[in-house]
């Protein structure tokens, strides 16, 4: 069973380019989790998905971000016209259920150049 | 509000030693669970230990311990016989129901 899978591990943009992070929980996980992680700070919540559902957003930027989880597919992080101060680790995690058992990917590092 | 703060931003240890880190988290929920998570250089997020808060009891996992203390909202790390694996970035959680709140970590160096 493999774990969380997130690509591209490193991603660099120029800025004013869009990002898209590609997240593939663990088989059988229907939670999806993003988190931010800004250089020398703790992880900090986005977003949190489930199948075809946006249940909290409330940590997500409210401009150039979204997110989805389709039924079939990954989810995907997509940052539009990238500054930056966007510049960070982006963490996935997924569950099986709405509960603390999470498992995390091992993030994409987005450089703005 | 919902806030985890570790106050070591880094600490050494010697091999075969033992360090504690430390950290206090402060939230208005009464039901939440507690973490530490280790990170290496390779970024990888891994579990070290979890306890619940409704549980008195410490938890262990092999030569870590925690010394959870739910008045104080105090919740340490202790690496016993501490190795050269164990250097990383060393991050407390805890987790209400929806989301996890993280501190803002510990880089642990280990002394050969």
């Amino acid at each position: 069973n493999a774990g969380v899978m997130q690509n591209p591990r490193h991603l660099v943009r120029r800025r004013g380019q869009e990002a898209r992070l590609r997240c593939s929980p663990m088989k059988g996980h229907s939670h999806v989790y993003w988190y931010r992680q800004l250089p020398e700070e703790g992880l900090k919540f986005m977003v949190y998905l489930q199948k075809e559902n946006i249940i909290d957003e409330s940590g997500m930027p409210k401009e150039r971000f979204s997110a989805e989880f389709p039924k079939e597919g990954p989810s995907i992080l997509r940052i539009q016209q990238v500054v930056r101060g966007d510049s960070a680790a982006y963490f996935c995690a997924s569950s099986p259920l709405s509960d603390e058992k999470l498992f995390f990917g091992s993030g994409t590092q987005l450089s703005v150049l | 509000a919902q806030t985890v703060t570790q106050s070591q931003p880094e600490m050494s240890v010697q091999e075969a030693e033992t360090v504690t880190l430390s950290c206090t988290y402060d939230t208005s929920e009464s039901d939440y669970y507690l973490f530490w998570y280790k990170q290496p250089p390779s970024r990888q997020m891994i579990l070290v230990i979890r306890q619940e808060a409704y549980k008195q009891q410490n938890a262990t996992e092999n030569r870590f311990s925690v010394n959870f203390q739910k008045a104080a909202k105090s919740f340490s790390l202790k690496i016993s016989d501490s190795q050269l694996g164990d250097a990383a970035m060393y991050f407390c959680a805890f987790w209400t129901g929806n989301q996890f709140y993280f501190g803002t970590g510990t880089s642990l160096t280990v002394i050969p």
